[in-house]
C-alpha cells in the first residue's frame, strides 16, 4: 500500500499567517492526489484535485504544490474560517489512502 | 447532487451491517461511488469503490469482511460488512468519486 505521511499532526497559527501542511507519498503517485477540509461534525470538503487544481469555490488563498513525492497545502493568509482538519488522498493505486490528518488552530 | 447514507447505528460483534447510500442529480452509471469511514476523533479510510460500469474495488485491510453493491433503478448503493468489530464504530460517508460527499451515518459496535 502506498503510504501518505502527513505533517504537522496539528498546528496552531494566526489570523494572516502563511500556513503549510505537507504529505509524503511512499511511492510514485503522480499527481493523483486530493486535499480535503474538514469541519467538526461536516463532512470532507475538496480543497484541491490534482494536486495543484483549486476546487470550484475554494479562495484563492489556498493552493496545491508538489515537488517530487512531497505534496503540500498552502494558504497564504489564514482567516478564522480555515480552522479545520486537512487529510491528504491519493487515488492513483488500490488502496486508496489518506494522510493521518492535520488539526489547523488558532494561536 | 445529493447522497444520503442510511442504516442501522448499532451492530453487533461478529453480526453483519449493512449501509444504504441513496443518491439523486446524477446516475449511478455514470460515476463512481465511493465509501469512506471515520473512527471517532481519527482520520479517513478508504473502504471501496463502485465504478460507474458496476465494478468494484475493496480496501484489503477489510480482509474480504466487505462488499458494496447497487440497485441502479434506485439509485442506491449497497456496503456490507460482515463480522463486525467493535473497531467497525465509525463515521460512514459515500462520495461520488471524492467530490460530493453524504452527510455521513454513524455506527456503533458494540455487544
Amino acid at each position: 500500500d502506498i503510504q501518505m505521511t502527513q505533517s504537522p499532526s496539528s498546528m496552531s497559527a494566526s489570523l494572516g499567517d502563511r500556513v503549510t501542511i505537507l504529505c509524503q507519498a511512499s511511492q510514485d503517485i503522480g499527481k493523483n492526489l486530493i486535499w480535503f477540509q474538514q469541519k467538526p461534525g461536516k463532512s470532507p470538503r475538496p480543497m484541491i484535485y490534482f494536486a495543484t487544481n483549486l476546487a470550484n469555490g475554494v479562495p484563492s488563498r489556498f493552493s496545491g504544490s508538489r515537488s517530487g513525492s512531497d505534496y503540500s497545502l498552502t494558504i497564504s493568509s489564514l482567516e478564522s474560517e480555515d480552522m479545520a482538519d486537512y487529510h491528504c488522498l491519493q487515488y492513483k493505486q488500490y488502496p486508496y489512502t489518506f494522510g493521518a490528518g492535520t488539526k489547523l488552530e488558532l494561536k | 447532487v445529493q447522497l444520503m447514507e442510511s442504516g442501522p447505528g448499532l451492530g453487533q460483534p461478529s453480526q453483519t451491517l449493512s449501509l444504504t447510500c441513496t443518491v439523486s442529480g446524477f446516475s449511478l452509471t455514470d460515476y463512481s461511488v465511493h465509501w469512506v469511514r471515520q473512527p471517532p476523533g481519527k482520520g479517513l479510510e478508504w473502504m471501496g469503490v463502485m465504478w460507474s460500469g458496476g465494478s468494484t474495488e475493496y480496501n484489503s485491510a477489510f480482509n474480504a469482511r466487505l462488499s458494496i453493491s447497487r440497485d441502479t433503478s434506485q439509485s442506491q448503493v449497497f456496503v456490507t460488512i460482515k463480522s463486525l468489530k467493535t473497531e467497525d464504530t465509525a463515521i460512514y460517508y459515500c462520495t461520488r468519486y471524492f467530490d460530493y460527499w453524504g452527510q455521513g451515518v454513524m455506527v456503533t459496535v458494540s455487544s
